[in-house]
Parts: structure tokens; sequence; C-alpha cells
């Protein structure tokens, strides 16, 4: 059972659209990261939010944290081909697990056509 | 960011051997670090949870006879595929978790991965 659900699983844009990438649960997370990860190596974290309707940006990047933690949102302005490339949502720990592990979601793989 | 690294980067054996995949977490103490598996264009799979000092905590479906996990300390730890088999041709990524981040929240930083193709 996976956890964390990411839609969508496949984005083919074009140079300079826009796009949003969700990462939903039904669980409540104390946060929530998203990660980038390029062919043949490891994620990259992008970013960690931990307050429920936090937002924050990375450059054209937009990450918002749901009210109640249990879902996120990945805002990409004006997208390039330097962000293709696989989109991880990861959250944990989960306050109604007692593991301690990270949860990843399902992943959005995200090509940018030049 | 902190530093994890993983050896060998890429290897291929034959059917029936062993292969040790190293994980450091090269600038800072790692209370806990996890292994990973992912096929091509998918999520990460966890394998297991391996805390210094005491045994691996395997997730579900995971045989821990197959997939050797040793944390001797607290910057290093081993995956040993045990007679691999095609099936394991994976890439296996671990991560390291330590340190925290402004909000206090202890962070996962991931190793490059090791691609594995089992002949």
């Amino acid at each position: 059972t996976q956890l964390l659900e990411q839609s969508p699983q496949f984005l083919s844009i074009q140079e300079g659209e826009n796009l949003t990438v969700y990462c939903n649960s039904s669980s409540v997370f104390s946060s929530l990261q998203w990660y980038r990860q390029e062919p043949g190596e490891g994620p990259v974290l992008l970013v960690t939010v931990v307050t429920g309707g936090e937002v924050k940006k990375l450059k054209r990047l937009t990450f918002q944290f749901g009210d109640a933690r249990k879902d996120s949102s990945l805002h990409i302005t004006a997208a390039q081909p330097g962000d293709t490339g696989l989109y991880l949502c990861a959250g944990g720990p989960n306050f109604t697990n007692t593991g301690n592990q990270f949860y990843f979601g399902t992943g959005t793989s995200l090509t940018v056509i030049p | 960011g902190a530093v994890v690294s993983q050896h060998p980067s890429r290897v291929i054996c034959k059917s029936g051997t062993s292969v040790k995949i190293e994980c450091r977490s090269l600038d800072f103490q790692a209370t806990t670090m996890f292994w990973y598996r992912q096929f091509p264009k998918q999520s990460l799979m966890l394998m297991a949870t391996s805390n210094e000092g005491s045994k691996a905590t395997y997730e579900q479906g995971v045989e821990k006879d197959k997939f050797l996990i040793n944390h001797a300390s607290l910057t290093l730890s081993t995956l040993t595929v045990t007679s691999a088999h095609p099936e394991d041709s994976s890439f296996y990524i671990c991560s390291a978790r330590g340190g925290t981040t402004s909000g206090g929240i202890e962070t996962q930083y991931f190793g490059p991965g090791t691609r594995l193709l089992v002949l």
C-alpha cells in the first residue's frame, strides 16, 4: 500500500509552460520533503516543509504543505529543460505509525521539451 | 548539504555470486541508514532500515537472508546481495539520516546509487 500518491505520474510539457505536481495522503506527516532525481543518480533534496499551510519558494519552484499536513504541491513556473527529472515527495515520520522511516510518493516523471 | 557516498557505483556479476555495496556518510554521523531499491521511472521501494549496532528492520517481502545489512559504525552501512540472480538486477540506493534543518527535523540524504546487473 502506497501511503503517498503523486499525480500526475508522467508529464511532458513545452519549455516555458507552468505545471503543478500533487502529493496526497490520508495520513498526517510531521514533515514533507520534495526530491528531484535524474537517471542513474540518487535523489537530491529540494525542500522540507514542516508547518501546515507553509509555502516555500526556490527560484521558479513553489512548494506548499497542506493545512492538515496530509498533502503537498509543487508548482514550477516557466519550466526549463533542466527541470526534467523524477520528482518524489516523501513524508515522515508518520504520526500514525511507530516507525521512523520516510515514506516516498509514487513519483512524477517530468519531461520539458525545448 | 550533507554527503553520502556509495561504492561501487556500478557492478556486473555472475548469477550465484555475492555482491557487497557500501554506504558512507562523509560529514555527519548517521543514526539511521535506509536501503532502497528502484526500478526505471518508478519510486523508491524501502527494503530495510539499518540502525548502528543493532539488527536491521526489513520491510515485508524482503528476504533478510538474501539481503544482508551490516551497520557497524555511525558512518558506514553495507548491503550484501547473497547468491545474486538476474531478478536482483536493479538500482540500489542508500540514505543516511542525520543533521537537522532549521525546523529541527532530521533530513535524509541520499547516496548516488549502485547499478547492479546480474548475468
